[in-house]
């Protein structure tokens, strides 16, 4: 157990909805990192929150949003989903802003299909 | 840019075979590299890491050492067990985040 929490597990929706991933880092990391991992795409970086603060952006679309609140939680919200959004979403932590050094944490994932 | 080439998987070896899983990477500067590892059904862990140059990482009896000269970060077991199965990946760290390999599938045989 990393000690990171993400929920759903799994969520299935329709095309052209809007879903909302959840996100708890481990206990005093301030950095949040969100993922997705599908079988053509191979790992993708999406985006990183630090202290409630973006610091650095990867492959995510425009219709994906993400945000990091006060008590460190993120959540990424997905909308006008299409099927190709279908994928596990993992969200990780670390303690500090810069992955050189430090570990990032990995949460179990939510499984999202899109129908 | 930043970029990590893992070899294809799956790779496929018998119990107690000597496994190579390769990663070469091209980056400007000194990035750290990492190994992390995915069991089915789990989110990715950190295996290992080197964070400069002829740095050997090393856990569970995997070892890599950080190449500079040939820019390759591979990773070794002398022995593989059933339980090693699962997805590796290499990455390298750039601008606060990790640059990620495509994933090596690794499939122990008992």
């Amino acid at each position: 157990d990393s000690g990171v929490t993400q929920t759903p597990k799994h969520l299935i929706t329709a095309t052209g909805q809007r879903v909302t991933l959840r996100c708890s880092p481990r206990s005093g990391d301030l950095s949040v990192y969100w993922y997705q991992q599908s079988l053509d795409q191979g790992l993708q970086f999406l985006i990183q929150y630090y202290n409630g603060e973006e610091r650095a952006k990867g492959n995510i679309l425009e219709r994906f949003s993400a945000q990091q609140f006060p008590d460190l939680h993120s959540e990424l919200n997905l909308s006008s989903l299409e099927l190709g959004d279908s994928a596990l979403y993992f969200c990780a932590s670390s303690p500090q802003s810069d992955s050189s050094y430090n570990e990032q944490f990995f949460g179990p994932g939510t499984r999202l299909t899109v129908l | 840019g930043n970029s990590v080439t893992q070899m294809e998987g799956p790779v496929t070896l018998s119990e107690e075979a000597f496994l190579t899983i390769n990663c070469t990477y091209t980056a400007t500067g000194y990035p750290s590299l990492f190994w992390y590892v995915q069991y089915p059904g789990e989110g990715l862990q950190l295996l290992l890491k080197a964070t400069k140059a002829d740095d050997k990482g090393s856990n569970k009896g995997f070892e890599a050492t950080y190449r500079k000269e040939t820019t390759s970060f591979h990773l070794e077991k002398g022995s593989v067990q059933v339980s090693d199965s699962a997805v590796y990946f290499c990455a390298l760290s750039s601008n606060y985040q990790l640059i990620w390999g495509a994933g090596t599938k690794l499939i122990i045989k008992p």
